[in-house]
């Protein structure tokens, strides 16, 4: 199966700051797809960004930008200018191109202060 | 936009009892997946269905069976709770080919098991 890693199970991040949350993964596939996912308390798991490992463009979605390292599998997630909405469990997920399973990691909680 | 019902929020079990969850998408897509969520274990997938009728095992199939008579529903059984099935379960959905290559998830369904 495959693994993905997220080292940090709790961040905090000053509100207007930068942060980043790591994620590590293994796979011998060449043919993938990472993502972030964002779960704010009690409600429902919505999609960050998504980086398709062809592409060497790292993926930017406003605030939300991702550092991909291929060869060291290491997809982060930069967020910059925290807001207190920002303040969720953080997901890392990884998907085959010809597979339909999703692996996740164990999620990294940010808590964003005021 | 893609949107995934659960039958319930919250429910409460008592040891023994057959419990059913619902899983409702609304977008015509191929693949639903039943994950379970645990605190620092992230989300493991207990069963996935790619077509009506069709299921796969994933992580960890043990005390669970699921049910997908009709594309759009996803039900997960547990045939005889345990108390340490209490969880967080989660349902998703995800179209099997083509560009949109991400899950969408329902709310969540907290069981607690007496």
């Amino acid at each position: 199966a495959q693994t993905v890693t997220q080292s940090q199970p709790e961040m905090s991040v000053q509100e207007a700051e930068t942060v980043t949350l790591s994620c590590t993964y293994d796979t011998s596939e060449s043919d993938y797809y990472l993502f972030w996912y964002k779960q704010p308390p009690s409600r429902q798991m919505i999609l960050v960004i998504r980086q398709e490992a062809y592409k060497q463009q790292n993926a930017t979605e406003n605030r939300f930008s991702v550092n991909f390292q291929k060869a060291a599998k290491s997809f982060s997630l930069k967020i910059s200018d925290s807001q207190l909405g920002d303040a969720a469990m953080y997901f890392c997920a990884y998907k085959r191109g010809t597979g339909n399973q999703f692996y996740f990691g164990t999620g990294t909680s940010l808590t964003v202060i005021p | 936009d893609v949107k995934v019902t659960q039958s319930s929020r919250y429910l409460v079990k008592r040891t023994g009892e057959k419990v059913f969850l619902e899983c409702v998408q609304d977008m015509d897509h191929e693949n639903m997946f039943w994950y379970r969520q645990d605190p620092g274990l992230g989300l493991r997938l207990i069963y996935f269905s790619y077509d009506v009728k069709m299921k796969e095992k994933g992580d960890i199939p043990e005390g669970y069976s699921v049910s997908r008579e009709k594309k759009e529903r996803f039900s997960l059984i547990l045939e005889s709770a345990s108390t340490n099935q209490t969880s967080m379960y989660l349902c998703a959905s995800s179209l099997q080919t083509g560009i949109q290559e991400t899950q969408y998830f329902g709310p969540g369904t907290r069981l607690l098991v007496l």
